[in-house]
């Protein structure tokens, strides 16, 4: 079925470095949704994508969208400790079903 | 503003033994109503879905059960739980398609140890 793949799986970071990661999709999205999800905790909505070559911030946070609608990623410039989590992309194909990517867990060491 | 319920918080049962989580949403009407599980360290995985009252579609085969028997209310059942059922479950809501987003909005989960 439809999936959407997500690197990298985890990452560490020092507290001040640069964070990304990945979302692809082998066919077209409709739109692409980014969570984030602190540890012992829910996800919580970041952002949605809609169109082709998308870029929005959200402080130090940027997300794209790929030209083709296939990709998507989530750029985190110098990071705080306030960052750690793990991060999900969900894209949708159109009805009422979002597939979750598989998360990438950022480490921040202060 | 909108609210999402879920419980219990935790819940420890036996292998065998029978399942019955509730998620209630407020401050909303025709929620599109959704449950996931997410094993330890892992994703989240889609378990069913539902649109409308009566309305529940299935993503995985499992001897789990959904029920939307209100508006706002959806149920996670098991008649017989086995030691892979273990997770944390998660209820979440959307709307159902006038506002423009796809954003789900999750309830605080269910973290579900079955021995």
């Amino acid at each position: 079925g439809q999936q959407v793949m997500q690197i990298p799986q985890y990452q560490h970071v020092q507290e001040g470095e640069d964070f990304t990661t990945y979302c692809n999709s082998s066919t077209t999205l409709s739109n692409i949704q980014w969570y984030k999800q602190r540890p012992g905790g829910h996800p919580v909505f970041l952002i949605q994508l809609v169109k082709s070559g998308e870029v929005k911030k959200q402080k130090r946070l940027t997300f794209q969208f790929g030209e083709a609608k296939k990709n998507s990623s989530l750029h985190i410039t110098a990071t705080q400790t306030t960052d750690v989590g793990t991060y999900f992309c969900a894209a949708h194909t159109g009805g009422f079903k979002t597939i979750f990517g598989a998360g990438t867990r950022l480490f921040v060491k202060a | 503003s909108q609210t999402i319920h879920q419980w219990p918080a935790t819940l420890v049962q036996p292998v065998g033994s029978p399942l019955s989580l509730e998620c209630t949403v407020e401050g909303t009407s025709n929620p599109n109503l959704y449950w996931y599980r997410q094993a330890a360290g892992r994703g989240l995985q889609l378990l069913f879905y539902s649109v409308g009252i009566g309305q529940i579609s299935s993503e995985v085969p499992q001897n789990l059960s959904a029920s939307r028997p209100q508006d706002r209310q959806f149920i996670l059942s098991s008649k017989k739980l086995l030691l892979s059922d273990s997770g944390f479950y998660l209820c979440a809501w959307s709307d159902a398609g006038t506002s423009g987003s796809d954003e789900q909005f999750f309830g605080p989960g269910t973290r579900l140890t079955v021995l």
